[in-house]
């Protein structure tokens, strides 16, 4: 099956830095997502966007949905300890009541 | 909110074992799925499930099965778990598009 191409696989930084993450894919989608991990749960919903070009902010999370409909970026600005997880984008698809989500290798922060 | 309960955090089984993985939702979400979680490989889908008796295979469907006799329950099924089957095992509901999912706790599974 497909997955999606998301970079970086992890990363190590300050508290105070930006992060900024993204994810490709060969096949175009109709809505990106993502979400976050914390250790020993289930995968939380940071950001839906549904439209090309489309940037929205859910506080210090900024995320878009890139133009080609290919690609999607995550920014977390000024972070804190309680960032630490691991963030996955996810796809869905075109097909008119395909439900799935194909989701990327993770980025562990 | 929507809760997405699976029924055990943590699972230890033998080789040749047979599994139940359940999970249950509480919003009457159509659409339910399980995935199983693997460092370096993401969320890979194993089966799901848009209604009652109805399943789907997803990427990964071999060695499991599925089983979902009412919409809040949707059952994993390892029919002889072996140690490649040790695994984040995670369950997701979503009503539809454009919601994206609601994923349980996940349950991890070790077969000794």
């Amino acid at each position: 099956g497909q997955q999606l191409n998301q970079s970086p696989q992890s990363m190590f930084i300050q508290e105070g830095e930006d992060v900024s993450m993204n994810c490709t894919s060969s096949s175009i989608f109709n809505t990106w997502l993502w979400y976050k991990q914390d250790p020993g749960e289930g995968p939380v919903l940071l950001i839906a966007l549904y439209k090309a070009g489309e940037l929205t902010s859910n506080g210090r999370l900024t995320a878009q949905f890139g133009i080609t409909r290919k690609d999607s970026f995550l920014n977390i600005s000024a972070s804190i300890p309680s960032d630490v997880g691991i963030y996955f984008c996810a796809g869905q698809g075109r097909d008119f009541g395909n439900e799935k989500l194909t989701f990327g290798t993770g980025t562990r922060l | 909110d929507v809760k997405v309960t699976q029924s055990s955090r943590y699972l230890v089984k033998r080789t040749g074992e047979k599994v139940f993985l359940e999970c249950v939702q509480d919003m009457d979400h159509e659409n339910m799925f399980w995935y199983r979680q693997d460092p370096g490989l993401g969320l890979r889908l194993i089966y799901f499930s848009y209604d009652v008796k109805m399943k789907e295979k997803g990427d990964i469907p071999e060695g499991y099965s599925v089983s979902r006799e009412k919409k809040e329950r949707f059952s994993l099924i390892l029919e002889s778990a072996s140690t490649n089957q040790t695994s984040m095992y995670l369950c997701a509901s979503t009503l539809d598009r454009p919601y994206g999912y609601t994923f349980g706790s996940g349950t991890r599974l070790t077969v000794v």
